[in-house]
């Protein structure tokens, strides 16, 4: 069955880029469409996007246009970039594959474990 | 944004009681687009209910889903010891994707 894994710093330097990556395993990336979340005390769970295939993407505007989402197919894989990080931007972050395979509107069926970022020089 | 309130914050329950967790939305959400996980201490959520009341491939039938435009329950029939947890709705209908800010259900 279809399994994620997150992996990247843990520790990124306020102003600076945090870049994480989400491996597929059990499935091919290009059949689903795919999503980055964050879990805070303070925020609570946070969409930061979506991304299908190379085709589309969507974000939450609450970030700013500060949220990159992309697919490498030649290595399953997709990766999310985060611009200007502040103290604010501490949290666990989830990969997640979204249900239904022909639309973005559906729930999260399958979750990485997680991986905490903390902002802080 | 829609922001769904969840109630209430904490549940205190035994074992086999039912367990009865609300949450509320801040405008209608479209076609039941309502989903609802568990989260245990250190993991990631896992999806219980997607379209307000459907179970996905091995959720055991005691957890159930019910409601529709701007109210919905997730029901916990028996409570077995591996569902004392926090449990969160999330809607996908409208974007941003939202989710409420948990209920969790500890033991008495």
């Amino acid at each position: 069955q279809v399994q994620l894994q997150e992996s990247g710093p843990g520790l990124v330097k306020p102003s600076e880029t945090l870049s994480l990556t989400c491996t597929v395993s059990g499935g091919s990336i290009s059949n689903s469409y795919w999503s980055w979340i964050r879990q805070s005390p303070g925020q609570g769970l946070e969409w930061i996007g979506y991304i299908y295939y190379t085709v589309s993407t969507k974000y939450n505007p609450s970030l700013k246009s500060r949220a990159t989402i992309a697919v490498d197919t030649s290595k399953n894989q997709f990766s999310l970039r985060l611009t200007s990080v502040t103290a604010a931007d501490t949290a666990v972050y989830y990969c997640a594959r979204i249900r239904w395979v022909q639309s973005p509107n559906d729930a999260f069926d399958i979750w990485g474990q997680g991986t905490m970022v903390t902002v802080s020089s | 944004d829609i922001v769904l309130t969840q109630s209430p914050g904490t549940l205190s329950l035994s074992p086999g009681e039912r367990a009865t967790l609300s949450c509320r939305a801040s405008q209608s959400v479209s076609t039941t687009s309502l989903a609802w996980y568990q989260q245990k201490p250190g993991q990631a959520p896992r999806l219980l209910i997607y379209g307000a009341s459907n179970r996905p491939t091995g959720i055991p039938d005691r957890f159930g889903g019910s409601g529709s435009g701007t109210d919905f329950t997730l029901t916990i029939s028996r409570l077995e010891p591996e569902d004392f947890a926090v449990y969160f709705c999330q809607q996908y209908g409208n974007s941003p994707r939202t989710f409420g800010q948990g209920t969790k259900v500890e033991i008495k």
